[in-house]
């Protein structure tokens, strides 16, 4: 069975600092990975996607992943974060059979000004 | 455009009762999923559809019916509430199967059960 590990539960940051928030899966087969953000009393949103190809994918908004196979990892990262950042963010995997995304257990991001 | 609906937003109950989770989209999507969120778990399937009459049991199905007698909707329901059912339910939905298209997901519903 699949399991999405999010290694940080919460993620204190200062606004304009960097963040990582750490996310390990495991798989015995090929993986397409996701990571989602929540805002405060809203869904999940789609942040952005790994299928296939290249191995760092961004979104529209400063964010980006890396997929790294050998470390069974996908960690996101930003830059520089700004308060509208401060959500909860999902990492899942998605397996063919059923349709089904697996999530790990969230990291809530707390941006301080 | 509604996108995916879940009515009501928070719901408290008494053990034992039974009440409906409505879930309803109208992107004319095939595939539609109820999670069900709890702190430090991320989000467990509960079942799902990949089209209308078709349903299948998720992760934690226990305690839970579905059925999808139209496209666009999509009810839970819960037979007999108990307080490990206290969570938040987010429905989802999908114009065909991951990973190639995105999932939306409702706004969630908050259920206490007590």
């Amino acid at each position: 069975a699949q399991s999405v590990t999010q290694l940080d539960s919460q993620v204190p940051v200062f606004e304009e600092a960097p963040v990582e928030l750490r996310c390990n899966y495991s798989s015995s087969v090929s993986v397409y990975l996701f990571w989602y953000v929540q805002y405060p009393n809203q869904g999940l949103q789609l942040l952005l996607k790994y299928l296939s190809g290249s191995t760092l994918v961004e979104s529209i908004n400063g964010f980006e992943a890396e997929f790294n196979k050998s470390q069974t990892s996908f960690h996101l990262r930003k830059p520089s974060v700004h308060i509208s950042d401060t959500a909860e963010y999902f990492c899942a995997v998605f397996r063919t059979a059923g349709n089904k995304l697996t999530f790990g257990g969230g990291t809530r991001v707390l941006v301080k000004p | 455009n509604a996108g995916v609906t879940q009515t009501p937003k928070f719901q408290v109950l008494k053990t034992g009762q039974s009440m409906t989770l409505q879930c309803a989209q109208d992107m004319n999507h095939e595939y539609m999923s109820w999670y069900r969120q709890d702190p430090g778990m991320g989000l467990r399937l509960i079942h799902y559809s990949v089209g209308a009459g078709i349903t299948d049991q998720g992760e934690v199905p226990n305690g839970y019916n579905v059925s999808r007698s139209t496209t666009e909707d999509f009810p839970l329901r819960l037979l007999s509430a108990a307080p490990s059912q206290t969570s938040v339910y987010f429905c989802a939905s999908s114009y065909e199967g991951l990973p190639n298209t995105e999932a939306f997901f409702g706004q969630g519903t908050r259920l206490t059960v007590v």
